[in-house]
C-alpha cells in the first residue's frame, strides 16, 4: 500500500463545477504540500499546510491531522485549471513522499 | 531572485554516455533536493543536501547516479553510464523552511 493515495486519479468536469481532490496518507507527517503540473511540465507549490485550512483566491486546501487526510478544493474551476495536482508530504528530517497525482481537465 | 535555474532543459543522449545535470538554487535556501519523474513511477527524491551535505540519498537507484553539492549556490546530478530506463524528467528544488521551489526540470532521453 501506497504511504500517500489521491483521489480520484482521473478528473473530467465541467467548468464552473466545484472540484475535490482527495489524499490520505499513512505516516506521521510535519507537513504536507499540494503542488500543481502544468502541461509543458512546470511545478508550482499551491499550499503548505500543517493544520487547519488555506485559501489562495479560488483554491482551497485543508487537512485534519487525526484523519491523515487532505482536501484541495477548486470554485469555480476553469480549463486553466487543467492540470496534475499533487499530494505531498513531508515526514522526518525533510524527507518528501509523493502521491500519484490526480489528473485534471476542465471543458469550457 | 530568478527561481531555482536547471540546465540543461533538455538532454539527449546515447545510452553508455555520461550525462551531467546542473542545478543553482535559490539563494539563501539551505536544503536542495534532486528529484526524478516517470510515467511509471511518478515523481520519486533521489536525494537531499542541507547545508551541503548530502543528508539522504537512499533514493539514488544505484551506483551509476551521484550527486554533488560543491557549494551553496551549485548542485550536479550525474548519471555514468546512461542507460535507456534513466529517461525521464529530473527536478531539482530548494527550500529554506519546507517550502520547496522547483525548477523547472531537465528532460533527459537516452536512446
Amino acid at each position: 500500500k501506497n504511504e500517500v493515495e489521491q483521489s480520484p486519479q482521473n478528473l473530467t468536469a465541467q467548468e464552473g463545477e466545484f472540484i475535490t481532490i482527495n489524499c490520505s496518507y499513512s505516516v506521521g507527517i510535519s507537513a504536507l504540500h499540494w503542488l500543481q503540473q502544468h502541461p509543458g511540465g512546470g511545478i508550482v507549490s499551491l499550499f503548505m499546510l500543517s493544520s487547519g485550512k488555506k485559501k489562495h483566491g479560488r483554491l482551497i486546501a485543508t487537512i485534519n491531522i487525526q484523519e491523515k487526510h487532505s482536501s484541495l478544493h477548486i470554485t469555480a474551476s476553469h480549463p486553466r485549471d487543467s492540470a496534475v495536482y499533487i499530494c505531498a508530504v513531508l515526514i522526518r528530517d525533510d524527507k518528501i513522499i509523493f502521491g500519484k497525482g490526480t489528473r485534471l481537465h476542465i471543458l469550457p | 531572485d530568478a527561481g531555482v535555474i536547471q540546465s540543461p532543459r533538455h538532454e539527449v543522449t546515447e545510452m553508455g554516455q555520461e550525462v551531467t545535470l546542473r542545478c543553482k538554487p535559490i539563494s539563501g535556501h539551505n536544503s536542495l533536493f534532486w528529484y526524478r519523474q516517470t510515467m511509471m513511477r511518478g515523481l520519486e527524491l533521489l536525494i537531499y543536501f542541507n547545508n551541503n551535505v548530502p543528508i539522504d540519498d537512499s533514493g539514488m537507484p544505484e551506483d551509476r547516479f551521484s550527486a554533488k553539492m560543491p557549494n551553496a549556490s551549485f548542485s550536479t546530478l550525474k548519471i555514468q553510464p546512461s542507460e535507456p530506463r534513466d529517461s525521464a524528467v529530473y527536478f531539482c528544488a530548494s527550500s529554506f523552511v519546507n517550502e520547496q521551489y522547483f525548477g523547472p526540470g531537465t528532460r533527459l532521453t537516452v536512446t
